[in-house]
């Protein structure tokens, strides 16, 4: 069975800090991909950054980073010098290669930026 | 700019009526998606439209009526709702799985309250 497990329910964060928020998934397929998605108040649904199962390097996107480690099958998210902008609700998410077309949600963790 | 749009962003209708939401993308995309989604929580699929053709129905009441009349528009038909259907709707596009674990994107979606 697939699962993505997001064990933070709600972190506080200084402004400027980086922040890590953790995701671990469970697959048995060899070929996923790995997702976050951002969603501030006002509702939409963001897409972050993406990561492929065989993929060499972590994933970068401008001030986000997907720190991928295969063997203990995490693949944690990174948010440099964090802005009070990000305060939101930050979803893990997995999709599989060989399945349906269902992606896999995480129950989110909600990342509140302090001034 | 989101590459999906979805109309309305709010919707207010009473038990006995009739409405429709939609959803719009041009992204080539050949699956398209219907979510609801409850405060403090990841969204629930409902439905999932594989080239145009419905692949995926989540055991959803049949006041909720999905149609897909092309690959770039999905509608879910709306009657007879109850008060705990009040929600966020969300439609989302992606490829289609034959062409690998690629992410989802979303629309900014539909607050519907149902009095």
């Amino acid at each position: 069975a697939q699962k993505i497990t997001q064990t933070q329910p709600g972190m506080f964060v200084q402004e400027k800090e980086a922040v890590t928020l953790d995701c671990t998934y469970d697959t048995s397929d060899p070929s996923y991909g790995l997702f976050w998605y951002k969603q501030p108040s006002s509702g939409e649904m963001i897409f972050l950054i993406y990561q492929g199962s065989y993929d060499q390097q972590n994933a970068t996107e401008g001030r986000y980073s997907l720190n991928f480690q295969k063997a203990r099958k995490s693949a944690n998210l990174v948010i440099s010098a964090s802005q009070l902008g990000d305060s939101a609700m930050y979803f893990c998410a997995m999709r599989a290669a060989n399945r349906d077309d269902k992606i896999i949600f995480g129950k989110g963790t909600r990342l509140h930026i302090l001034p | 700019d989101t590459e999906v749009t979805q109309t309305p962003k709010h919707l207010v209708m009473g038990m006995t009526n009739k409405k429709s939401l939609k959803c719009e993308q041009h992204m080539g995309h050949r699956a398209m998606y219907w979510y609801k989604q409850k405060a403090k929580k990841p969204p629930e699929l409902m439905f999932v439209y594989s080239y145009e053709k419905l692949s995926i129905n989540e055991s959803v009441p049949s006041r909720f009526s999905p149609e897909c009349p092309n690959s770039s528009l999905l509608n879910l038909h709306l009657h007879a709702l109850q008060p705990e259907d009040s929600a966020l709707y969300l439609c989302a596009s992606s490829p289609t799985k034959d062409r690998g674990p690629q992410p989802q994107h979303f629309g900014d979606g539909t607050r519907l309250s149902i009095l």
